[in-house]
């Protein structure tokens, strides 16, 4: 079975612009959850999509947006991408939410904003 | 919402060595997680373990949820044990996975 994959790896962005990453989850799996990942923060939830809808969300601003498509791949994008966005951005997948059931992360994009 | 604190925050080990690495919570879970982030950055799911206790080859982890804590054990530790171990949890009313600031495991050969 595929694992969840993420792309693209790396990203290297302006600040201003705007960025989208993709993320194809487990083959069955409906939840997809994104995390932020520093090294001052820690591990941070910002979103997770079950069934194409957003579940739960978590403290970030509205410049942080996602979704989730019918075959259950998810994307993540960031608008007005600020010096301090550059994180490295993990999604992970699970059969029922990582509320209920185990969560299997991708390698994670790690953006650069300059 | 749910705290979530791990201990020691580093550890270094001689290869071959037992460890320990501990995780409290502040709130009764009904999921408690346990991943491996190795140095390349991939974190791999170590358990699912809401409470009682798992083993899987040299790594074995126990939950006591009456008493809000979990414990990674790893015995005869390797090098590529190395890496940041995170433990992280939920609670039944709660609606996300929260983790802890992880420990830090150097294993020297």
């Amino acid at each position: 079975k595929a694992g969840v994959t993420q792309t693209p790896r790396y990203l290297i962005k302006t600040r201003g612009q705007q960025v989208t990453l993709s993320c194809s989850p487990i083959s069955g799996h409906r939840s997809v959850s994104w995390y932020q990942q520093t090294p001052g923060q820690g591990l941070q939830f910002l979103f997770e999509y079950f069934s194409e809808t957003q579940r739960n969300k978590g403290n970030f601003p509205g410049r942080f947006s996602g979704r989730q498509f019918s075959n259950s791949r998810s994307e993540m994008n960031v608008s007005t991408l600020e010096l301090g966005d550059s994180a490295l951005y993990l999604c992970a997948s699970s059969y029922q939410g990582g509320r209920d059931s185990p969560l299997h992360f991708g390698n994670g994009t790690r953006l650069t904003v300059t | 919402g749910i705290q979530v604190e791990q201990s020691p925050p580093d550890l270094i080990l001689q290869e071959g060595a037992n460890s320990t690495l501990r995780c409290n919570f502040s709130d009764s879970v009904n999921n408690l997680q346990w991943f491996h982030q190795n140095p390349w950055g991939q974190l791999i799911n170590l358990f699912y373990i809401p409470s009682g206790t798992k083993q899987n080859g040299r790594l074995s982890a126990t939950t006591v949820a009456t008493e809000r804590y979990s414990l990674l054990y790893i015995s005869s530790s390797q090098t590529t044990d190395s890496g940041v171990y995170f433990c992280a949890a939920t609670t039944s009313y709660g609606n996300k996975l929260v983790f802890g600031a992880g420990t830090i495991l150097r294993v020297k050969s």
